[in-house]
């Protein structure tokens, strides 16, 4: 079972160029989320999905898109990479009702 | 507006001494609270909710609603608790969920 599963695990970007980060679970679960850690600021909100097709803005959207097409699928674009995107980026998502996230492992992306 | 506060980024405490690590909520409502952990070179994992009521690797947190508090403890701290911390909540009956900026624990030898 691997939980959730994101991809890549590293990226160093140059500004102005383009990428999607992709993150899959297999746990059937409805509601999935995107965060970005940076250092004294923890974990902000980034975009967020409640089901297939659907996605909403969260903390700090600016500068990113998402798509949910697939349930077991949550994608995360940048357009046009800017240095203060470069960050941590996290993957999570739960089932229904008071349960836990459960979190990837984290992409580290750097844009120069 | 929904807010946690862990007002210690760092805290060092040495190995068999005793550990808080403090979180602070605002919340109109009636909040779930959890604590996550992130050990060095894994991926963020749940240590404990307050619905649980239960005592994860020694550690306890109590929901203090008149204090708005949830602070995380353990009486006797090992090297293996040295991590980053967060506390995090949600609304119930909600699924977004706030953290706080982290504290990073080391215990030293």
């Amino acid at each position: 079972n691997a939980g959730v599963t994101q991809t890549p695990k590293f990226r160093v970007l140059k500004t102005g160029q383009s990428m999607t980060l992709l993150c899959a679970q297999d746990m059937n679960h409805e509601y999935m989320y995107w965060y970005r850690q940076d250092p004294g600021m923890g974990l902000r909100l980034i975009h967020y999905s409640v089901g297939e097709g659907t996605t909403a803005k969260g903390e700090v959207p600016d500068g990113y898109n998402v798509s949910r097409l697939k349930k077991q699928n949550f994608l995360l674009g940048l357009e046009s990479a800017a240095p203060s995107q470069t960050s941590v980026y996290f993957c999570a998502s739960h089932g229904e009702g008071a349960q836990p996230q459960h979190f990837g492992d984290g992409t580290r992306l750097s844009i120069l | 507006a929904q807010r946690v506060t862990q007002p210690e980024k760092l805290l060092s405490v040495f190995k068999g001494a005793p550990v808080e690590l403090k979180c602070n909520y605002s919340y109109s409502g009636s909040p779930e609270l959890f604590w996550y952990v992130q050990y060095s070179r894994q991926r963020l994992q749940l240590l404990l909710r307050h619905i649980s009521r239960e005592s994860i690797k020694g550690f306890t947190a109590d929901l203090n609603k008149g204090e708005t508090s949830f602070h995380l403890k353990k009486p006797f701290a090992q090297e293996e608790d040295s991590a980053m911390y967060y506390c995090a909540l949600r609304g119930t009956g909600g699924f977004k969920t706030i953290f706080g900026a982290g504290t990073r624990l080391f215990v030293k030898a």
